[in-house]
This record gives C-alpha cells, structure tokens and sequence, in this order.
C-alpha cells in the first residue's frame, strides 16, 4: 500500500517564478491538505482539498493556490516566488468521514528561492 | 488565535532517561490532539493521537501521552528513551471537523548513547 508521494523532492527557483508541486495520496484517502515547514518551524497549513474544491485555507496569500484531480491527487501553485517562500511542503492526505481524524504525511518537497 | 506551545526547543537526555515533553493549546471547545515524530531524513509520522474516552492515550514505541483538559495540556511521555529516538516532536490540534492541523514550533529531542 503505498503511501503519501510527492515530486519533486527537490526544486531550486529564482524569486518571481513560479512553481508547481505535486501529491499523490495514500489509497482510499479522498482529502488532501498542504503545509508550509520553514526551517525550525512546525507545519503551518496552507489549504485543504475535497472533492475538487478547497474546504479550508489558512492564513496564506492568493499566490498560492491549488487544485484536486478526479484521482484525488493534488498540486500547489505558488505565483511569484519571494525568498520567504524557501520551505519544505508538505502533503497530507485523509479520509474526510472517516471515523478517525488522522493525516497522513508525506515526505516533502525541498523549495529554494534565490 | 488558537495556537499550540511546546515549551522546550531541545532536550538532550542519556538513554534510559525518562521524557517528557510539554504541549499546551489555547482552544477551548473539542479539539483532537495529535503527537507527530520526525526522525532524521524521513517525513512526519503519527505516534499517538486523542479523540476522546480515556485521557491517558498509548502509542507506538513505549510512548504516551495524558489530556488534560482544564489544564489545557497534552504531554507526552516515555520511560526510558532510547538512542533511537532521537528525532523531532509535533505536538498538534485540530478542531471537531476542521481540518487542518495547528502545530506547535516542535522538540529536538537527542539522546546519547
């Protein structure tokens, strides 16, 4: 059963690209959320996805932004990349009716901005 | 702002110490409580978690933790670390159906052999 994945691992960008990360979730989970880990720094949530859509968002700005697919796979779109957007990002994925509320976390995409 | 506090930034302890690390959350109604673990060069990994029915939760490897609600706390306990545990500690809080997960700044904790 596999778990979380994300691509790329790693990715270095020039302030003012743009970049897309993408998440696969763990079989049978239909949510998926992002976080942002700057160094030293616990995750802080960016948005949550379910059934296409976003359930929730955090205190993050329109630069980021997301999408689901069918499959239930996700992508978040940062837009003009600023040097304070260098952080590991995470997905995590769920099952919204679960009995249990658990995330599931995957290993991270290392984003640079110089 | 709910906001969960996690007092120590690192703990360093000689195996066969006993833990214990410190959560507290600023949100009063139902919340789920969560401790993560992010042992170095993998992703974050669940280790124990409290929805509701017994405060004293157990988890994987010998760790536990106790809810206690009007104190508004949440640590985490172990009796006898091991080298192995050396890692980095999340203490997390969702509300009810909410989804998304607040975290503490987590603990680094190390242990000599």
């Amino acid at each position: 059963d596999a778990g979380v994945t994300q691509s790329p691992t790693h990715l270095i960008k020039t302030r003012g690209q743009q970049v897309t990360l993408r998440c696969s979730p763990k079989s049978g989970h239909d949510t998926v959320s992002w976080y942002q880990q700057a160094l030293g720094q616990g995750p802080q949530f960016i948005f949550q996805y379910y059934e296409e859509e976003e359930r929730q968002r955090g205190n993050f700005p329109d630069r980021f932004s997301g999408h689901q697919f069918p499959n239930y796979s996700s992508e978040l779109n940062v837009n003009a990349l600023l040097l304070g957007d260098s952080a590991l990002y995470l997905c995590a994925s769920s099952f919204l009716r679960g009995p249990t509320y658990e995330q599931y976390f995957g290993p991270g995409t290392r984003l640079t901005v110089t | 702002a709910q906001s969960v506090s996690q007092h120590n930034h690192h703990v360093i302890l000689s195996e066969a110490a006993s833990l214990e690390l410190g959560c507290n959350y600023s949100y009063g109604g139902t919340v789920n409580l969560f401790w993560y673990v992010q042992y170095p060069g993998q992703h974050l990994q669940l280790l124990l978690k409290y929805f509701s029915g017994d405060p004293l939760v157990k988890g994987i490897k010998g760790f536990e933790a106790e809810f206690i609600k009007s104190k508004f706390s949440f640590n985490l306990r172990k009796p006898s670390v091991q080298w192995s545990d050396t890692a980095e500690y999340f203490c997390a809080v969702n509300k009810g159906s909410q989804g998304n997960l607040i975290f503490g700044k987590g603990t680094k904790l190390s242990v000599k052999p």
